[in-house]
């Protein structure tokens, strides 16, 4: 059982360039959500998804889009990479919201925007 | 703007004692989380405590919640080198659709 897995792992790009993080997670969740961690300001969340088809935004969504085609799958797109956009990416799965919601996260994925 | 705040944000004690953490946060909440972060990990879920739970254990974690106060702790009795890590909390809002996470208390086992 896999649980979430994120690829890449690591990544450099140049300003400007595009590139797309993949987050699968095969414990059949609805919701799944991208945060970005940074030195001294903990996860903030980018884009989330309540569920196939769906995406909202989150606390920083400007700058990606997202896209959740299939349950399994969220796609977090970078169409024009900054150097502000360099941090560590997570992306996590729950079952449902509310009283039992339980957040499963992936390893990570390290970009690096010069 | 970030609904927890955990304190203190480093914390360094020797192997065998007690480690507590604290989180405040600022509106009604559905229920509590405390997350565990390894470094270049992602983060692992430690225990959950609803809005209407004063006290909740998991082994050796011990975790308390008053609302009047709107806050939080977060104890590891018998500290073990393996606890070294950073502790986030995450608050679930009432009427929120997502869960907020704090900016953690990194947290130093000395052996």
């Amino acid at each position: 059982n896999a649980g979430v897995t994120q690829t890449p792992k690591f990544r450099v790009l140049k300003t400007g360039q595009s590139m797309t993080l993949l987050c699968a997670q095969d414990m059949n969740h609805e919701y799944m959500y991208w945060y970005r961690q940074d030195p001294g300001m903990g996860l903030r969340l980018i884009h989330y998804s309540v569920g196939e088809g769906t995406t909202a935004k989150g606390e920083v969504p400007d700058g990606y889009n997202v896209s959740r085609l299939k349950k399994q799958n969220f796609l977090l797109g970078l169409e024009s990479a900054a150097p502000s956009q360099t941090s560590v990416y997570f992306c996590a799965s729950s079952s449902h919201r509310g009283d039992n919601e339980k957040l499963f996260f992936g390893s990570g994925t390290q970009l690096s925007v010069l | 703007s970030q609904q927890g705040e955990e304190d203190p944000q480093a914390l360094s004690i020797q192997e065998g004692e007690n480690a507590t953490m604290n989180c405040s946060y600022k509106t009604s909440i559905n229920n509590l989380q405390w997350y565990r972060q390894n470094s270049g990990r992602g983060l692992v879920h430690l225990i959950l405590i609803r809005s209407n739970e004063r006290e909740k254990h998991s082994g050796r974690l011990r975790v308390t919640l008053d609302t009047s106060k709107k806050s939080s702790s977060l104890l590891i009795t018998a500290s073990r080198a393996a606890d070294t890590a950073s502790y986030f909390c995450a608050t679930d809002a009432k009427g929120a659709q997502k869960l907020v996470f704090g900016q953690g208390t990194r947290l130093t086992i000395n052996p």
